[in-house]
């Protein structure tokens, strides 16, 4: 069985400055991994994913996310936060199937 | 718009009702899944189907819940004699062959039930 832990269920940031979003994951297998963003009254949207390639991965709108297998972390980055990227985001593992297994969210406050 | 739609976004209803709700796919894409999503949660994993096979089903789904896929497009969620703790929003997304490995999949904007 594969889960995900968001270590923030609430992250406040000033406009500019960096943004880091935490996640720690458990899977018996060598996982594929998927960060999600929901902006408020819209549909879930992938900002990024990580499939055994490269360790580093670049989304969309600047984010990107670096997967430590020694530290079964899969962290979500961003050097300079924009006000529009207040929202839910959600670090997710798949399993067999497609079937998404998601965290609890992590609410990204941007401050002006 | 060629995402996935959802309808109807909103319902209210009462306790003991029953409710459907409805989801388009993307037109080519062959995979459904429900999800539900509680407030201040994560989506959770309900069912899904492959083409018109429900292929897997979560023990979050109980006997008041069945969701069918008849002709391999839209899929229904059906809900029988809904309780209180059913409030929730209900997400469907769909995935195509291109991405049936790479977990990738596109969520509708959800359908809100509140159950009084």
């Amino acid at each position: 069985a594969q889960s995900v832990t968001q270590l923030d269920s609430h992250v406040s940031v000033s406009e500019g400055t960096p943004v880091l979003l935490r996640c720690n994951y458990s899977s018996s297998y060598s996982p594929s991994l998927f960060w999600y963003v929901q902006h408020p009254n819209k549909g879930l949207q992938l900002l990024l994913k990580y499939t055994s390639a490269a360790t580093l991965v670049k989304g969309i709108n600047g984010f990107e996310a670096e997967f430590k297998k020694s530290e079964t972390s899969f962290h979500l980055t961003k050097p300079s936060a924009h006000m529009s990227d207040a929202a839910e985001y959600f670090c997710v593992v798949s399993g067999a199937g497609n079937m998404l297994t998601f965290g609890g969210g992590t609410r990204l406050m941007v401050k002006p | 718009d060629t995402g996935v739609s959802q309808d109807p976004r909103h319902k209210i209803t009462k306790r003991g009702q029953n409710v459907t709700f409805r989801c388009d796919p993307i037109s080519e894409h062959n995979r459904l899944y429900w999800y539900r999503q509680t407030l201040g949660q994560g989506p959770e994993f309900l069912t899904y189907f492959q083409n018109e096979a429900q292929l897997e089903k979560s023990r979050l789904l109980s006997d008041r819940f069945s969701a069918e896929r008849p002709k391999g497009s839209f899929s229904t969620l059906e809900i029988q004699r809904t309780e209180q703790g059913d409030s929730a929003m209900y997400l469907c997304a769909s995935a195509g062959r291109g991405t049936q490995n790479t977990g990738e999949l596109f969520f509708g904007e959800g359908s809100r039930l509140t159950v009084l």
